[in-house]
């Protein structure tokens, strides 16, 4: 099974800042097919379920703010939220869907400073 | 609108039993491989279950294989879980969710239910 772990668990940014959260899988989610990286990041807000923000680690979903973007390959990955909104508030999950089980990152709470 | 309703929790006895179901609306089930996520009070998401769109491959996760049963109709636009067995530590919202559908090995969830809570207690 593939371990996805998430760093830090949580953090503290100022309105406007730049989060950045990590994610790295214990075997490479890389899909040497079509050279994408099986990766995804999702934003869950307190009550709600989560919403779909970045496919094949760095494509963003439909109607996602530009401030939200995804880098990395292989095994390391990282979900920047460039300028930090009030709105942004939320727990955010990476998960790999190269293989079953479609294991998740432990999330990270990203807040308000 | 397409959305994903689900139903069928409660409180239950350890040990006993109980049908989730999840159904689509505003899209065709029948295309897409759905699954079950779950997640427990204050924790993180855990992933349950898959099932294909004609149901020939099915995957569980190994904390509820042997328990847990997830089955689809396509003709209703339906999907489910039957849960026996049922433990404490499967107190949870369960969710179902939409994989996407493009190509390659796998998608990412694009759609996701509200959840229906349930909770395993005596």
């Amino acid at each position: 099974d593939i371990v996805m772990t998430q760093s830090p668990d949580s953090l503290a940014v100022s309105l406007g800042e730049r989060a950045t959260v990590n994610c790295r899988s214990s075997q490479s989610v890389l899909y040497r097919s079509n050279s994408k990286n099986c990766l995804a990041w999702y934003q869950q807000k307190a009550g709600q379920p989560p919403k779909l923000l970045i496919y094949w680690a760095s494509t963003r979903e439909s109607g996602v703010p530009d401030r939200f973007s995804g880098s990395g390959s292989g095994t390391d990955f990282t979900l920047t939220i460039s300028s930090l909104q009030a709105e942004d508030v939320a727990v955010y999950y990476c998960q790999q869907y190269y293989t079953d089980p479609r294991s998740f990152g432990q999330g990270t709470k990203v807040e308000i400073k | 609108e397409v959305q994903l309703v689900e139903s069928g929790g409660g409180l239950v006895k350890p040990g006993g039993s109980l049908r989730l179901s999840c159904a689509a609306s505003g899209f065709t089930l029948s295309i897409y491989t759905m699954h079950w996520v779950r997640q427990a009070p204050g924790k993180g998401l855990e992933w349950v279950s898959s099932i294909s769109t004609s149901s020939s491959y099915i995957s569980y996760a190994d904390s509820v294989k042997g328990r847990f049963t997830v089955s689809r109709d396509n003709a209703r636009n339906s999907l489910y879980l039957d849960m026996n067995s049922l433990r404490a530590e499967d107190t949870a919202v369960y969710s179902c969710a939409r994989e996407g559908s493009r190509p390659g090995v796998g998608d990412a969830f694009d759609i996701w239910g509200q959840g229906t809570r349930v909770s395993v207690s005596s």
